[in-house]
């Protein structure tokens, strides 16, 4: 496709469980950005991925959270036990060019 | 670490209304700095984007932010807003020499017709 695109589009899982959450980003964008949308909280900086480079996990809130990018493409965010406090609206973004980011629309996570 | 601030968390406007949102970042080194918005039900693009000469830059559907060094802030303006210009604005910034883009909190733009 010509955007990018994430999977599922919504989630419920139970609390305790693990999820992983997908990201198919544009062709050939060389860096991938994950962040967390809750209301009130704008969009809160995860992890970003630049080619081949060490990731930059600064803003994983905790070792519940990980993610990888296989083949500089694909992208997969998974979280274990989850916890209600991880509900939200989670975004990811790639970018050819310093910054100018194309977001996908998003996964919406609901723990129970 | 950079961080991002946006002054007003939800603005109120007749149409025709001048708007000015603020945006303020923390980092010492050199920046790119953004606008995104967010209209209701789709995805967050690029409204605008700064990256070096003309601190005044101008974007799509009549808005501009100005970069000022000195007071690292980078606010975004627009003359006469419309009811379809309602949506959640957000700004960030982008140290120049890793390409990590943070946001602020964003701003949610009501524009009454």
């Amino acid at each position: 496709g010509a955007g990018v695109s994430q999977s599922p589009s919504n989630k419920v899982t139970e609390k305790g469980k693990d999820v992983e959450l997908r990201c198919d980003p544009i062709s050939g964008h060389t860096a991938l950005y994950w962040y967390r949308q809750s209301l009130g909280q704008g969009l809160e900086f995860l992890i970003y991925f630049q080619g081949n480079s060490a990731p930059d996990k600064s803003g994983l809130p905790s070792d519940r959270f990980s993610a990888e990018r296989t083949g500089g493409s694909v992208s997969t965010l998974t979280i274990q036990r989850t916890q209600q406090e991880d509900s939200a609206v989670y975004l990811c973004a790639s970018s050819l060019d310093r910054g100018i980011a194309f977001f996908g629309q998003g996964t919406r996570l609901t723990v129970v | 670490a950079q961080s991002v601030s946006q002054h007003n968390h939800h603005v109120i406007l007749s149409e025709a209304a001048s708007l000015e949102l603020g945006c303020n970042y923390s980092y010492g080194g050199t920046v790119n700095l953004f606008w995104y918005v967010q209209y209701p039900g789709q995805h967050l693009q690029l409204l605008l984007k700064y990256f070096s000469g003309d601190p005044l830059v101008k974007g799509i559907k009549g808005f501009e932010a100005e970069f000022i060094k000195s007071k690292f802030s980078f606010n975004l303006r627009k003359p006469s807003v419309q009811w379809s210009d309602t949506a959640e604005y957000f700004c960030a910034v982008s140290p120049s020499n890793t390409g990590k883009l943070i946001f602020g909190q964003g701003t949610t733009l009501q524009v009454k017709p």
